[in-house]
């Protein structure tokens, strides 16, 4: 079964850093990875989906890339803002075929706190 | 942007009752719908995949009697947690993969029971 982790489990930095979050998985066997945003008590935002082919996205001051062979993604975040600050969830869609298709395997996340 | 909604947000009731909680997709149509369920300080973990028109495919160790998912139309999908026990209290959210797409989903905003 597929786990993923992610490091590290909270972070907390003042406005203006740069950060990089880790997310690891065993299975190489994935369609797409992806990263979400959740603030306490609410659902997910999707932040960047990376498919399997692909090495990394970038959407304004977030870029993550994939390292599918070693089953490693990153999430960079450039000028980190108090905005930011939410718990960031890695998750993997395994591939195959099938109703089950879409299903998506997440980490435990990473609680980011900015502060000002 | 497509929507998706749950409904309760937030319910609390005795043990050994029924709770169902719905699962819409507002604006498109979505053979295929997933359920998770979240812990304080947890990660999501899946729980089935539930396909219109057919059965619920359920996650190992999730107990298919205990929660009764019917997704009797393209835009709609249940969840029922019967005999409810206070172990059973997390935040349950749903997704909503959109017809015809392999990876277009898009999270409902979940839904809280506590379970007293």
């Amino acid at each position: 079964k597929q786990e993923v982790t992610q490091i590290p489990a909270a972070l907390s930095v003042p406005e203006g850093e740069n950060l990089v979050l880790n997310c690891s998985f065993t299975d190489s066997a994935i369609y797409n990875l992806q990263w979400f945003r959740q603030d306490p008590g609410k659902g997910l935002t999707s932040l960047l989906l990376i498919q399997s082919s692909q090495r990394e996205q970038t959407s304004g001051r977030l870029n993550a890339s994939l390292d599918k062979s070693s089953g490693r993604s990153t999430l960079y975040i450039a000028a980190s803002q108090p905005g930011d600050s939410a718990t960031y969830l890695c998750a993997v869609s395994p591939s195959g075929r099938g109703s089950t298709l879409g299903r998506l395997y997440f980490g435990r996340g990473t609680q980011l706190t900015v502060w000002p | 942007g497509a929507v998706v909604s749950q409904h309760p947000s937030r319910v609390i009731c005795k043990s050994g009752t029924s709770v169902k909680i719905e699962c819409r997709s507002l604006d498109f149509q979505a053979t295929t719908m997933f359920w998770y369920r979240q812990f304080p300080k947890k990660s999501l973990m899946l729980m089935a995949t539930s396909n219109e028109g057919s059965k619920a495919t359920y996650e190992q160790g999730v107990e298919k009697d205990k929660f009764l998912i019917n997704h009797a139309s393209l835009t709609l999908s249940t969840l029922t947690v019967t005999s409810a026990h206070p172990e059973d209290s997390s935040f349950y959210i749903c997704s909503a993969r959109r017809t015809g797409s392999i990876h277009e989903q898009y999270f409902g905003p979940g839904t809280r029971l506590t379970v007293t």
